[in-house]
């Protein structure tokens, strides 16, 4: 059981490249976030995905793409990156509302654009 | 929109001291309020989840309270050690809104 996983956790890209990053789970969550996190900002909700097959913007959608491919994967894609997305990205996996709601996270994906 | 502050924003006390940390949150129609602790370096990990009809939750020598109407919550760390020193952050869930809204984080160093 490893819970929710990131991949990769360390990333350098040139302006204007594009990547993709990868989470997995296997806590049978339903809703699962991406959330990027910088100094003195806290966490800031980029996308989340309430159910597999639906998906909705946060709080910083712009420059994002997001795909939930079934229900353990959640991927953000970065098309055209940019200095201002370096940043740490965080993914997290939650339970249905009948259950606490409790939020898991990965590990992080520090990604550093040039 | 909800805003949620964390205050103070670092705090460096010796071993064995009492601890609270404070979250304030602007809007009180909110569906629960989680506390994290994150290590340099690595993600969040949960501590204490408190529901909008609960008061408070304690796990170990961590105790968090909620009162919704004032918009806070306090986490009471009693007897803190070295281990503690991590950053804390609160985040509440809106009500009717499947997404949380982080604080900034309370960085706490504890010192021998």
């Amino acid at each position: 059981n490893a819970g929710v996983t990131q991949t990769p956790k360390f990333q350098v890209l040139k302006t204007g490249q594009s990547m993709t990053l990868q989470c997995a789970q296997d806590m049978n969550h339903n809703s699962m976030y991406w959330y990027r996190q910088d100094p003195g900002m806290g966490l800031r909700l980029i996308y989340y995905s309430a159910s597999e097959g639906t998906t909705d913007k946060g709080e910083v959608p712009n420059g994002y793409n997001v795909s939930r491919l079934n229900k353990r994967e959640f991927s953000l894609r970065l098309e055209s990156a940019a200095p201002s997305q370096t940043s740490v990205y965080f993914c997290a996996g939650q339970g249905t509302m009948t259950n606490t709601g409790e939020l898991f996270f990965g590990e992080g994906s520090r990604l550093t654009v040039l | 929109k909800q805003e949620v502050t964390q205050i103070p924003a670092a705090l460096s006390v010796p071993e064995g001291e009492n601890l609270v940390l404070n979250c304030s949150f602007t809007d009180s129609a909110i569906y629960n309020l989680q506390w994290f602790r994150q290590d340099p370096g690595k993600g969040l990990t949960s501590l204490l989840l408190i529901q909008s009809s609960q008061r408070e939750q304690t796990s170990g020598r961590l105790n968090a309270s909620l009162d919704k109407s004032s918009g806070r919550s306090t986490l009471y760390i009693a007897a803190s050690q070295p281990g503690d020193s991590a950053t804390y952050l609160c985040a509440v869930k809106d009500g009717g809104y499947n997404k949380l809204i982080f604080g900034a984080g309370t960085r706490l160093a504890v010192h021998p």
